[in-house]
């Protein structure tokens, strides 16, 4: 029971921009969206995260439509290292929920030269 | 700081063994999970761990998976009678308490079981 549809692959060329794009279309209002990234061989990790509003880190910025329906992850000047699975999770935030996350197949974002 | 640190970070098997798979959270991480990613598949929850509560073993695929936490830091994930189809590469990951507030999960390398 996928709460997020991302597309299966991506590209983009070193130093542009890199927007990928998630659909949440049942999430609820008290659901986040939270990005994962995963590099070969290693674990993932955590990129950002957010509920309504639009969010940057040093990372990457995350845009959320009004209706909250889908987002998108931008990597404003993508390097060859951000080639990865990037994840996109709808769950729910803090609280008494804890923090069991539900992966599903992602993007795989290749940059290229 | 020293992150998640899982060990062996590859562990070959034969079908009907036993396996136990360690886990060392980040210390004061209250918080621990267990994942496991098969080939082409994405991240499968299998338990959770939080302070002396009862864990949540909600994500187990059968009773031959079990795993304790001692002392509310180290984890072994423990897989009875190994098969084949145990072949993943399992993931752990800790975190702050997220009763808390929300608090990002730090994840390990993995280790690679394969059963043969």
């Amino acid at each position: 029971d996928a709460k997020t549809t991302q597309p299966p692959s991506m590209d983009c060329a070193e130093g542009r921009a890199a927007n990928l794009p998630c659909n949440h279309s049942t999430i609820s209002g008290n659901e986040y969206v939270y990005w994962y990234r995963q590099i070969h061989s290693q674990g993932p990790q955590y990129i950002i995260h957010g509920l309504k509003n639009n969010e940057t880190n040093e990372m990457a910025s995350l845009i959320i439509t009004e209706d909250r329906k889908s987002s998108t992850l931008i990597l404003p000047h993508a390097t060859l290292r951000d080639t990865a699975v990037y994840y996109c999770i709808v769950k729910e935030g803090g609280g008494t929920s804890y923090g069991k996350l539900t992966f599903g197949q992602g993007t795989i974002l290749t940059v290229h030269p | 700081g020293a992150g998640v640190s899982q060990s062996p970070s590859n562990k070959v098997t034969e079908k009907g063994k036993d396996v136990e798979l360690r886990c060392d959270p980040i210390s004061g991480h209250t918080a621990l999970y267990w994942y496991r990613q098969s080939l082409g598949q994405g991240l499968e929850f299998l338990i959770y761990f939080q302070g002396n509560s009862a864990p949540d073993k909600s994500g187990l695929p059968s009773d031959r998976f079990s795993a304790e936490r001692t002392g509310g830091s180290v984890s072994t994930l423990t897989i009875q009678r190994t098969q084949q189809e145990d072949s993943a590469v399992y993931l752990c990951a800790s975190s702050l308490n997220p009763a808390g507030g929300w608090y990002e999960q730090y994840f390990g390398p993995g280790t690679r079981l394969t059963v043969t």
